[in-house]
Formats: structure tokens, C-alpha cells, sequence
């Protein structure tokens, strides 16, 4: 199993322009996330999936948007970048209640 | 709302001394809480949780965590760090669901291991 797996890696972007971080997991997993991190702030929920479908606002969902594309994928989209979006962002996964987040390895952005 | 507390950004020790890394949260009812682990560039990884039962957990890497509700603490230790332990540290809390809404994160503590 690959497990989480984020794409791309790293990207740079000027700002006004849109791009889609994508997600997958093959654990089966009915919730994923996106979360992003900051130098000093730790790790930022923006959205999650709580199941097939449904999608939900976080701590910091402004300028983003989600798509639950199927139980699989989870991608988040920015429709218009600026500066303050520069992070890492990460995608997390879990199964049943209770169980351990999975995270993937990160997408490091970069707006000029 | 739910809210962790990691007061050290930076510590440093020695190899083969112990570690003890604090970790305070803020929340209501019986919290879920977590441990993760970054290396640099890397993605995290699970330490150990707490869910409930035994106040003393065992985690991966030699690491444990106690839960100690009257201070609402859950501080991370080993006994003896190695140089390979140098990363920064996550302490996380979950609200009800165990997570299902995702998991409140502390700022992090950075750990230096010193020849």
C-alpha cells in the first residue's frame, strides 16, 4: 500500500493564479483532510471530508476549495493565490473513529 | 473550542540523556490525544494516543506519554534520546468523534540532540 500519496511535491505560483493540490489514499479510509503548516503555527486544519460527499469547513478555510471526488481522492483547490497561501500543505486520511491519522508527505507552495 | 499548548519552541539535550517534552491542552470532555513526529521535509508520524484506560501509554522509537487529567497534561518522554530523535514534535487533541473532525495541533517543539 502506498498509503497517502500527495501530488505535486512542490510548486511555485504567481499570485492570481489557480492550481489543485490532489490527494489519494488506498487504505479505505471514509475521512480525509487538509491541513496546512506554518513556521511557528503548527499544522492548521482547512477542510475535511467526513465521509463520501460531505465536506466541511476547518480553522482556516478562506481562499480554499475542496472536492470529495470519490472515497479515494480528496483535492483542494486554489481558485486565486496570494502570498499569504506559501505553506505546506498536508493531506491526512482515517478510517473508523478513533483511528490514527495517516499523513502523505506534504506539497511545499510557493506564491510570488 | 479545543487548544494545545506546547511551551518549549526549542530544546536541547544530550545524547543519551532523557527527554521530557510538555504538552498542555484546553478541552471540555475527555480528550483524544496524539504525539507526532516530523524529520525535516518529511510528512509526520504517529508517536502514540490516548483514547482512555491506562494513564501511561507506549509508543513507537522507546517513547511514552502520560495523560494526567488534574494537570491536563500529556507529556512525551525516553529515557535515553539518540541523535536520530532530532525533529520536532506534534502534540495533538481530537474533539468528539476521536478525530473525525480532524485534530488540533500544538506549535510544535523543535529537539536538538548534542553530541
Amino acid at each position: 500500500n502506498a498509503g497517502v500519496t500527495q501530488t505535486p511535491k512542490f510548486q511555485v505560483l504567481k499570485t492570481g493564479q489557480s492550481m489543485t493540490l490532489q490527494c489519494a489514499q488506498d487504505m479505505n479510509h471514509n475521512s480525509m483532510y487538509w491541513y496546512r503548516q506554518d513556521p511557528g503555527m503548527g499544522l492548521r486544519l482547512i477542510y475535511y471530508s467526513a465521509s463520501e460527499g460531505t465536506t466541511d469547513k476547518g480553522e482556516v478555510p478562506n481562499g480554499y476549495n475542496v472536492s470529495r471526488l470519490n472515497k479515494r481522492e480528496f483535492s483542494l483547490r486554489l481558485e486565486s493565490a496570494a502570498p499569504s497561501q506559501t505553506s505546506v500543505y498536508f493531506c491526512a486520511s482515517n478510517g473508523q473513529l478513533k483511528e490514527t491519522q495517516y499523513f502523505g508527505p506534504g506539497t511545499r507552495l510557493l506564491v510570488l | 473550542a479545543q487548544s494545545v499548548t506546547q511551551p518549549d519552541i526549542h530544546i536541547t539535550v544530550s545524547e543519551g540523556a532523557s527527554l521530557e517534552l510538555r504538552c498542555n491542552y484546553s478541552y471540555g470532555a475527555t480528550p483524544y490525544l496524539f504525539w507526532y513526529v516530523q524529520s525535516p521535509g518529511q510528512g509526520l508520524q504517529l508517536l502514540l494516543k490516548y483514547f482512555s484506560g491506562d494513564t501511561l501509554v507506549q509508543g513507537i522509537k522507546g517513547f511514552e506519554a502520560e495523560f494526567k487529567r488534574s494537570q491536563s497534561s500529556f507529556n512525551l518522554r525516553k529515557p535515553s534520546v539518540h541523535w536520530s530523535d532530532a525533529a520536532e514534535y506534534f502534540c495533538a487533541v481530537a474533539a468528539s468523534g476521536g478525530g473525525a473532525d480532524g485534530l488540533t495541533f500544538g506549535k510544535g517543539t523543535h529537539l536538538i540532540i548534542q553530541p
